[in-house]
């Protein structure tokens, strides 16, 4: 079993509309999670942080559930220029010296 | 800061050659990453460094592939010889702890 999963997509929706995404983890112990983004022929950037009680950055809300192991990030009232590829990310935590791990994204495309 | 710096940005080479690969990480970081992308298998941790230490090399695919980190500023994976499959495009990553991990523009391989 891969250590972070993620469908791959590619989700196909239209402008406006609310989407989300899933990503699992396998180690139990994993401290740190967050959303990356990745534009087409671009490196990975930081898209948000995800914190145990859910947060939200404008239009995105990320949220955790360490007890089934798994992250989301939902978008609302999507744009064109949301279509991207999304990657989950998480670490085990500083004091197992880092190894951070990238899901293999998934693919989102905004219709307009 | 310049961010984490990469070169070269694209490099086309024979198949049997050596190539090398550069990284320039954020100054102050103590993590760094390198990564290989390709449509097939997304982004794979080839190997990680923590204070210039190798900690986790078990991404790396094959004896061909060594990485160094012989100083703070500075990381190097060489591909030796060289194989068409081991196109793809290579990043370089580098991070404080676990906290963001901040990517070069990456290096795109072609062998053929």
């Amino acid at each position: 079993r891969k250590e972070v999963e993620q469908d791959p997509g590619p989700f196909n929706v239209p402008e406006g509309a609310t989407v989300a995404f899933n990503c699992t983890y396998s180690n139990s112990a994993s401290q740190s999670f967050f959303w990356y983004r990745q534009d087409c022929r671009k490196e990975p950037k930081l898209l948000m942080s995800v914190y145990s009680s859910g947060n939200e950055d404008g239009r995105f809300t990320a949220q955790l559930n360490r007890a089934s192991q798994y992250i989301s990030l939902l978008i609302r009232d999507s744009k064109l220029s949301d279509s991207a590829t999304y990657l989950c990310v998480v670490t085990p935590g500083y004091s197992s010296a880092s190894k951070i791990i990238f899901g293999s994204g998934t693919r989102l495309s905004i219709r307009p | 800061d310049a961010g984490v710096i990469q070169s070269p940005r694209h490099e086309v080479t024979e198949m049997g050659q050596e190539v090398t690969l550069r990284c320039k990480p954020i100054s102050g970081h103590d993590y760094l990453f390198w990564y290989r992308q390709t449509m097939m298998r997304g982004l794979e941790l080839l190997i990680y460094f923590n204070n210039n230490v190798p900690i986790d090399d078990s991404g790396m695919p094959e004896d061909r592939f060594s990485a160094k980190m012989p100083n703070a500023s500075f990381s190097t994976l060489k591909i030796q010889p060289s194989e068409p499959r081991d196109s793809a495009v290579y990043f370089c990553a580098s991070s404080f702890r676990d906290t963001e991990a901040f990517f070069g523009q990456g290096t795109r391989l072609t062998v053929v």
